[in-house]
This record gives C-alpha cells, sequence and structure tokens, in this order.
C-alpha cells in the first residue's frame, strides 16, 4: 500500500540509450512532479503535473519528456543518456499545487556508463 | 522567484544534546514554509510546514520551527537529538500563488553517540 512508487529502484544503462522511469501514487492526488538530486544532495524540480496538464517544466534538456497517461501516473522518459544524467530521479504528488504537502517517492538511481 | 540558504552544510552534534539547523529565504511575495528530512536511501518525507497562523510549528518527534518574517528565517531545532535523527534535512519554500517548491542544499546531521 505504498502512497507513491517508482520502479525501477536502480538503472544501470549506457551512454546514448533511451530508459523510462514510472511513477504511480495511490493517494488520489491532483498534482505529480519529477525531481532530480545530483551528487551533492541538491534537488531541482523538472516537472509537474495538475490534473493531466503541464504546470511547470523547469530548463532541462528535451531529450527529457514527462508523460502522464491519467492523474495517478506520472512517467518520465529520457532519450539518448548521457553521463551527466547520473543521478537520483525522484517522483512526489500533493493534493493541490498550492501550500499542499508533497509525497515523495523512494527514488530511482540512475547511473549511466 | 524564491531562494533558500542552508547556512550548514554538515552539523555533528551529540546524542542527547540540542541542535539548530538554520534557514533563510527569499522572496518577493508571501511564502509557505516547510522541512523535509531525508534518511539514507530513502525519499524526502515531511517534518512540519508553515503555511498561516501561529509562527511555531511542531512535529511530531520533538523537531519545532519558528517563522521569522522580519529575519526570513525558519530555522529548525530540537532539544535533545537521537541517534536516529540522523540524517539530511532539507528547507524549502513556495511562492504563495506559485506550484514550484524550492529547496535548500540540504545540510545533513551526524548524531554522534
Amino acid at each position: 500500500d505504498t502512497a507513491v512508487s517508482q520502479t525501477p529502484k536502480y538503472l544501470v544503462t549506457q551512454m546514448g540509450n533511451d530508459k523510462s522511469i514510472k511513477c504511480e501514487q495511490n493517494l488520489g492526488h491532483d498534482t505529480m512532479y519529477w525531481y532530480k538530486q545530483d551528487s551533492k544532495k541538491f534537488l531541482k524540480i523538472m516537472f509537474s503535473y495538475n490534473n493531466k496538464e503541464l504546470i511547470i517544466n523547469e530548463t532541462v534538456p528535451n531529450r527529457f519528456s514527462p508523460k502522464s497517461p491519467d492523474k495517478a501516473h506520472l512517467n518520465l522518459h529520457i532519450n539518448s543518456l548521457e553521463l551527466g544524467d547520473s543521478a537520483v530521479y525522484f517522483c512526489a504528488s500533493s493534493q493541490v499545487p498550492l501550500g499542499g504537502e508533497q509525497y515523495f517517492g523512494p527514488g530511482t538511481r540512475l547511473t549511466v556508463t | 522567484a524564491q531562494s533558500v540558504t542552508q547556512l550548514d552544510s554538515q552539523v555533528p552534534v551529540f546524542e542527547e544534546a540540542p541542535v539548530e539547523l538554520r534557514c533563510n529565504y527569499s522572496s518577493s511575495v508571501s511564502v509557505y514554509l516547510f522541512w523535509y528530512v531525508q534518511y539514507p536511501n530513502q525519499g524526502l518525507q515531511l517534518l512540519l510546514k508553515y503555511l498561516s497562523g501561529s509562527t511555531l510549528v511542531e512535529s511530531i518527534n520533538g523537531f519545532e520551527a519558528e517563522f521569522n518574517k522580519s529575519q526570513t528565517s525558519f530555522h529548525l531545532r530540537k532539544p535533545s537529538v537521537h541517534i536516529s535523527d540522523t540524517a539530511e534535512y532539507f528547507c524549502a519554500v513556495m511562492g504563495a500563488g506559485s506550484y514550484q517548491l524550492t529547496f535548500g542544499k540540504g545540510t545533513k546531521l551526524s548524531v554522534i553517540p
């Protein structure tokens, strides 16, 4: 009965490959997010969807594309992976985007070799 | 736009001693403030938040933070730490009317037996 789940937990792949990370929340929340945490633990928002509509689209390479098939899912697809994409990617959700507590998934550690 | 400065990247403290983790923010609009905790190899969990009302907010595990508007601060305190408090602590700010949560760079709290 995990609130926010991500798959896979670990992802090791080679440069140039295309990969996807999946996120699902069973909290009934309307808003979902993707964050990137670098090796120094710095967290940066990448994207956010509210009711399947993109509301935050930070400056990230267009190799990264979020997809929200429904309110409970927000997937992250990455094309042509680069070494600098290695990081931990966190999915989160909140009931409301303004002032709402965000619930985080366990993270996906992506290693690009 | 908002920004957050966590003044200490690492704070070592002996068990049962008090601790303060400092957080300052910058914003041209009113803000919501949060402290999140990240235990090793886990996602972030909300520790406490300030949305409005009383400027002193408390968590269920003994932490408290005080919103100081004049000093633009939201420092986190605990009068007596436990080994289990060892974790990374992140201060975050959301501007009123914004969907975006901006995180500080984190403070690693290490509790020494």
